[in-house]
């Protein structure tokens, strides 16, 4: 059972305007929660993540959301680029021991120019 | 600073042969974990190994092992290989274990079970 779901394979948005990519998650014993851009061809990179005691977290252009009673959370991207085209991918850990990141299935983003 | 380099970057292998992949911390990190990322889905866990030892392990049966050694770099094994072991296989290190170290992946090495 897929306990991280990213409900949407792709998502295609124009250069410029804002990409959201969202995330749900069924197991509350998730406490930390992070996102992760994969070029084809290289490793997952880390981009931004977020702890459950904050229900906002803040990077540049990228700002993650969480929402603890939905067990929700959705990256945006503001303003979305070219560059950004990829595949996400929302992790979650559970506890402060823990030591294995669970992962969604990813979403491909392309942002035309 | 050099980052997570694993080899090789692709393999084909038979079913029922063993295979042993590779992965060279990025420097100064003490912890590796191996993650496995089939076609479509999302990387899930193997294992993690912390100063040589295993520190956790995923719902990956026993064919599926790993070394740590002390230069903290990795090993993957995997025994009697299967057609469904095709996947990409990653290495990630961080430094420490817990939830809000940032681990650093490597490019993968892809592995095709004929």
């Amino acid at each position: 059972d897929q306990q991280v779901k990213q409900n949407s394979p792709s998502l295609s948005v124009q250069e410029g305007r804002i990409s959201i990519l969202n995330c749900d998650y069924t197991n509350s014993m998730f406490d930390y929660f992070l996102w992760y851009k994969k070029y084809p061809a290289e490793g997952p990179t880390f981009l931004i993540s977020i702890s459950s005691i904050k229900d906002k977290n803040e990077d540049g252009r990228f700002t993650v959301f969480l929402n603890k009673s939905a067990k929700h959370l959705s990256l945006h991207i503001v303003p979305s680029q070219p560059g950004d085209s990829a595949v996400y991918f929302c992790a979650a850990y559970s506890g402060a021991g823990s030591y294995q990141l669970t992962f969604g299935k990813g979403t491909k983003l392309s942002v035309i120019p | 600073e050099t980052g997570v380099t694993q080899s090789p970057t692709h393999l084909i292998k038979t079913r029922g042969q063993q295979v042993t992949l590779r992965c060279s911390s990025q420097s100064g990190h003490n912890t590796v974990s191996w993650y496995q990322q089939a076609l479509g889905q999302g990387p899930q866990f193997i294992f993690q190994y912390y100063r040589e030892e295993e520190n956790g392990r995923g719902n990956f049966p026993p064919r599926f092992s790993g070394l740590q050694f002390p230069n903290y770099s990795s090993e993957l094994n995997v025994n009697a290989l299967e057609l469904d072991d095709s996947a990409l296989y990653l290495c990630a290190s961080s430094l420490g274990t817990g939830h809000n170290t940032e681990a650093f992946f490597g490019q993968g090495t892809r592995l095709t079970v004929v």
